[in-house]
């Protein structure tokens, strides 16, 4: 049964850091990763999807790895703003038409 | 031009009524999903329908009823409320079985 483990479970750092988020997870025979971003009251907006065949994906200020013979995948956000606040989830696939099963997630706080 | 859009937002309904959700999404996506999260912000996957079929049916009581009348839209009817059923229930849909998902805003349920 794969598990999704997002450590810490909460954040905080001044404006202009490097954000680093980190998801585990225990099979390695994953389909595709999606890491999402969560507000309060709101739902889910999603950031990046990263193939099993693929390492990384990058958006903007965002980074997304994977390394899946040690079932990791991390978020780098460089240079944090306020407006990053939020909490940030990810999801793993098995296999196309498998479920997503989700970490618990970290909620990040920007000070400014 | 919302992508993923739910009806209602709120539900407030009192134990043992019967209630339904709707969803409707406008990405031309044929899959389509319902999650919950519960009060500790887990999301977990309910159903999943791909061009109108059932394809994913987790560990649901059968007092919920999933329907897709077409690829657009997936409606959640619950019967015989129950405390807790209480949470927020996200909609989302993707392009293929194993595409990027997009969530829905959520419809928070309160069952008194």
């Amino acid at each position: 049964k794969q598990e999704v483990t997002q450590i810490p479970a909460a954040l905080s750092v001044p404006e202009g850091e490097n954000l680093v988020l980190n998801c585990s997870f225990t099979d390695s025979a994953i389909y595709n990763l999606q890491w999402f971003r969560q507000d309060p009251g709101k739902g889910l907006t999603s950031l990046l999807l990263i193939q099993s065949s693929q390492r990384e994906q990058t958006s903007g200020r965002l980074n997304a790895s994977l390394d899946k013979s040690s079932g990791r995948s991390t978020l780098y956000i460089a240079a944090s703003q306020p407006g990053d606040s939020a909490t940030y989830l990810c999801a793993v696939r098995k296999a196309a038409g498998n479920k997503l099963t989700f970490g618990g997630g970290t909620r990040v706080l920007v000070k400014p | 031009d919302t992508a993923v859009s739910q009806t209602p937002k709120y539900l407030v309904t009192q134990m043992g009524n019967d209630k339904s959700i709707k969803c409707e999404q406008n990405l031309g996506h044929d899959t389509m999903y319902w999650y919950k999260q519960d009060s500790k912000k887990f999301l977990k996957i309910m159903f999943s329908y791909n061009n109108k079929e059932l394809i994913i049916n987790e560990t649901v009581p059968n007092r919920f009823s999933p329907k897709s009348p077409d690829k657009a839209h997936l409606n959640l009817h619950i019967n015989s409320l129950e405390l807790g059923d209480s949470a927020v229930y996200f909609c989302a849909s993707s392009q293929g079985t194993g595409g990027e998902q997009f969530f829905g805003p959520g419809t928070r349920l309160t069952v008194l």
